[in-house]
């Protein structure tokens, strides 16, 4: 089975602090992302990642950077936390390429908390 | 902005009823998907339409899709307790890129 780990369940932070979300993958899949999840706004992607060392931009990538290293791990990086960064971190990983295998498998998430 | 809206945002039935949750999309795709998501976990993927199905079955799951409405919905028979959770849609981007645009999704609650 897949298997998409995050490096946190929970976290609380203070606001101004710098913030590292982890995830790991193990199926040697070629993309990665980074999703937001709030009440009534559903998912929003923030980044991902389509190779090692390769990242494109979602649709919120303000207040967040990526790292990409190695091809099964993707880091989510809250350069300055800031409170209206509260929110519940989903990541995820799937194949490359177009077609049928672009299923998505998600890890457990962290909820993030910036006091 | 979203391409994929569920309706409705929230179902409550009694355990054995079927359920139905629908997607409506704005641009083309390639295929839609729907996840599951339990309460305060990650979304887990059910099923996998192409744009040239128009219905799709798994066990208790049954997806239809109407490109030239552009909608699709999800159909879950003889629901059980289990079924309670949220229930996503999502949708390949119109730019063809390998991400994909999900919905604000519809909470499920199947009562004992």
């Amino acid at each position: 089975d897949v298997k998409v780990t995050q490096s946190s369940r929970y976290l609380v932070k203070r606001t101004g602090e710098k913030v590292f979300l982890e995830c790991v993958q193990d199926m040697d899949h070629e993309n990665m992302f980074w999703y937001r999840q709030d009440p009534g706004l559903g998912l929003r992607l923030i980044y991902f990642s389509y190779d090692v060392k390769m990242k494109e931009k979602g649709d919120i990538p303000e207040g967040y950077s990526v790292s990409r290293e190695k091809k099964e791990r993707f880091s989510l990086i809250l350069e300055s936390a800031s409170t209206n960064q509260t929110s519940m971190y989903l990541c995820a990983s799937s194949f490359g390429g177009f077609g049928i295998y672009n299923e998505q498998f998600f890890g457990p998430g962290t909820r993030l908390t910036v006091l | 902005s979203q391409q994929g809206e569920e309706d409705p945002q929230a179902l409550s039935i009694q355990e054995g009823e079927n359920a139905t949750m629908n997607c409506s999309y704005k641009t083309s795709i390639n295929n839609l998907q729907w996840y599951r998501q339990n309460s305060g976990r990650g979304l887990v993927h059910l099923i996998l339409i192409r744009s040239n199905e128009r219905e799709k079955h798994s066990g208790r799951l049954r997806v239809t899709l109407d490109t030239s409405k552009k909608s699709s919905s999800l159909l879950i028979t003889a629901s059980r307790a289990a079924d309670t959770a949220s229930y996503f849609c999502a949708t390949d981007a119109p730019s063809g890129t390998y991400k994909y645009i999900f919905g604000t999704g519809t909470r499920l609650k199947v009562l004992a």
